[in-house]
């Protein structure tokens, strides 16, 4: 079935560093592939998606790149700021296009 | 900005206890979903809905029952409760298609099972 794997379960870096969390997806066809936020204490929110080749989703100063090929979708910032610290979350739309599938998170922790 | 509300916000119950969490979605939209939210383990689907009297079967079902009554209300019900059964539980709110469209997230229920 569809699935989301993300790597990186925690991510430590000071401000100013470069990010990426990786992001691959297994599924059949062009699903949409989303990126979620969640702060302490709050709900996920969205952040931004993609859903085809190439397309890029951005907000916030975080981007990713729609990658058919590689069946990423890889979050990165130029430089982080402790407010960044949350927890990131990428999911596929089902091919039902019913539902989401998110992948287990990787919690960023930026320390000034 | 859609608003999804969920209550209680916190609940605490012993095992083989009766639990209703409830959420409810003031935007219209067609979709609501409910996922438990465990270390190691993300976001898992529960159940989820498009529209009142309708319900689907999400990813981790077992144990759970879910009732949608209006557009707008969506409920959890756990029966008989299990100590496996303690998570953080979000509900969640999508116009038109699920799958390609925004979720929004309410604030979360803890549910503690002792």
């Amino acid at each position: 079935g569809d699935s989301v794997t993300q790597t990186e379960g925690q991510v430590a870096l000071s401000e100013e560093d470069f990010l990426t969390i990786h992001c691959n997806y297994s599924a059949s066809g062009y699903p949409a592939l989303f990126w979620y936020v969640q702060y302490p204490g709050e709900g996920p929110q969205f952040l931004f998606r993609a859903s085809r080749d190439k397309e890029k989703g951005s907000s916030r100063g975080f981007e990713a790149t729609y990658d058919k090929g590689t069946t990423s979708f890889h979050l990165r910032k130029a430089s982080v700021q402790e407010s960044d610290s949350a927890v990131y979350y990428c999911a596929l739309g089902s091919n039902s296009g019913t539902y989401q599938r998110f992948g287990t998170g990787t919690k960023l922790q930026v320390v000034p | 900005e859609a608003a999804v509300t969920q209550s209680p916000r916190n609940k605490v119950t012993v095992t083989g206890g009766n639990v209703t969490l409830s959420c409810r979605q003031t935007n219209s939209h067609n979709y609501m979903y409910w996922y438990r939210q465990d270390t190691g383990h993300g976001l898992r689907l529960i159940h989820y809905s498009y529209g009142a009297g309708n319900l689907q079967i999400g990813d981790v079902p077992d144990g759970y029952k879910a009732t949608r009554t209006t557009q707008e209300d969506f409920f959890l019900l756990l029966e008989l409760a299990s100590p496996s059964q303690t998570s953080l539980y979000f509900c969640a709110s999508s116009d038109g298609s699920g799958g390609r469209d925004t979720q929004y997230f309410g604030p979360g229920t803890r549910l503690l099972v002792l």
